[in-house]
């Protein structure tokens, strides 16, 4: 059965500080892997992952995908208080549409 | 442009009755899936779809049926509701381009409440 498990589960930290988060999947015919936060509502997209070693950036956040390690982490530095959300993983496979989702790192952000 | 949109945003509704939850989007997406969200179990996929009359099963189906006449348009029927069918219903699209197809954009969900 595909799975994707993220840790931890959830994490309290000071405004600057700088987290990592962890994902790793077991998926069949694994083809991506994807990062998405969420704050009140929706799920807004970050990054696709396909390629290993590769990292890709925005602003503060980066990701990397380990395909070896079957694993994935989402570094943010200088956290801000907006940055408190939920970070959704997702592993898809080869056919384009069949995501599993792991339970998602509630971070906390505090002033 | 709208995006992704859903209707209704709140639903409640007793145990055996039916329901459609709606999704459109006006995006031009050929890929279009819906999510169920629990507390502390993140997004599971229920049904999606990879263009007009084509649909596939995600990983927990049971319960819900889905059809696309349209590439606009993706609705997900309840048939038979039980409470265990309590939950956040996302509906999700995607271009299905190349190096586009996993930026999915998610509707902003029905909560759905089974009694």
């Amino acid at each position: 059965e595909d799975k994707v498990v993220q840790s931890p589960l959830s994490l309290v930290v000071h405004e600057g500080d700088t987290v990592t988060l962890n994902c790793s999947y077991e998926v069949t015919n694994f083809r991506s892997l994807l990062w998405y936060k969420q704050e009140k509502k929706a799920p807004t997209f970050l990054f696709m992952l396909t390629s290993s070693g590769i990292e890709k950036k925005s602003g503060r956040l980066s990701s990397i995908l380990d395909k070896k390690e079957l694993s994935s982490i989402l570094n943010i530095t200088a956290t801000q208080t907006g940055d408190s959300a939920i970070y959704l993983c997702a592993a898809g496979d080869n056919y384009g549409q069949n995501f599993v989702f792991g339970p998602g790192t509630r971070l906390s952000v505090l002033p | 442009n709208a995006g992704v949109t859903q209707t209704p945003k709140f639903q409640v509704l007793k145990t055996g009755q039916s329901m459609t939850l709606q999704c459109a989007q006006d995006m031009n997406h050929e890929y279009m899936s819906w999510y169920r969200q629990d507390p502390g179990m993140g997004l599971r996929l229920i049904h999606y779809s990879v263009g007009a009359g084509i649909t596939d099963q995600g990983e927990v189906p049971n319960g819900y049926n889905v059809s696309r006449s349209t590439t606009e348009d993706f609705p997900l029927r309840l048939l038979s509701a039980a409470p265990s069918q309590t939950s956040v219903y996302f509906c999700a699209s995607s271009y299905s381009g190349t190096g586009n197809w996993g930026e999915q954009f998610f509707g902003p969900g029905t909560r759905l409440t089974v009694l």
